[in-house]
């Protein structure tokens, strides 16, 4: 079975300073797929980005990206020019490749604190 | 209006009392998914389906059932609530016409509360 660890419950930064919430994971499968999502006090869950395990590039999507290391089996998020609505709980997740299932396994998450 | 809806979205309930939790979709998806979130573990995988047919046990279906009774609509049940099911519940739905890139669309979630 696969597992997700964060191990920062906890993180602040500074509004317009970088911050990068860490996550690992533990598999046997090479084909795979990575996610962050954020749970605001709205308690919405929002897609923020996804990896590829096959891809070797990077995702990005405007001030988020990761920093995919598949054989360290690490998958960390940075957010770039932090802003207040960025405050929130930030959960990392796993899902095997293929048409099988589209189960996901979640990490304990990291609540994120930004300071004005 | 959203496109994944459930109801309620609050609720206290007592030990021992039978509660359903119900969630219902306009995104025309085949997969559903109900699981709950607790403090530092995240969310956890309860019940799947992947169409009215088809009903799957997760990492913790015990106390719970479910009843997928039309591809829009997705019950979870718990028979005889206990304190410990106190938790944040969410439902979700993905496209499996999307096959690889399908992804999980969530609904608000249903904080329940067992006294």
């Amino acid at each position: 079975a696969q597992t997700v660890t964060q191990s920062q419950p906890e993180m602040s930064v500074q509004e317009a300073e970088t911050v990068t919430l860490s996550c690992t994971y533990d598999t046997s499968e090479s084909d795979y797929y990575l996610f962050w999502y954020k749970q605001p006090p709205s308690r919405q869950m929002i897609l923020v980005i996804r990896q590829e395990a096959y891809k070797q590039q990077n995702a990005t999507e405007n001030r988020f990206s990761v920093n995919f290391q598949k054989a360290a089996k690490s998958f960390s998020l940075k957010i770039s020019d932090s802003q207040l609505g960025d405050a929130a709980m930030y959960f990392c997740a796993y899902r095997s490749g293929g048409n099988a299932g589209n189960m996901l396994t979640f990490g304990g998450g990291t609540r994120l604190m930004v300071k004005p | 209006d959203a496109d994944v809806t459930q109801t309620p979205r609050n609720r206290i309930t007592k030990t021992g009392k039978r509660i359903m939790l119900e969630c219902s979709q306009t995104k025309g998806h085949d997969r559903m998914y109900w699981y709950r979130q607790d403090p530092g573990l995240g969310l956890r995988l309860i019940y799947y389906s992947f169409d009215v047919k088809d009903i799957n046990k997760g990492e913790i279906s015990d106390g719970y059932s479910v009843s997928r009774q039309a591809q829009a609509k997705f019950s979870l049940s718990l028979e005889s609530a206990i304190p410990n099911q106190t938790a944040l519940y969410f439902c979700a739905t993905s496209d499996l016409r999307r096959g690889r890139r399908d992804e999980q669309f969530f609904g608000p979630g249903t904080r329940l509360t067992v006294l």
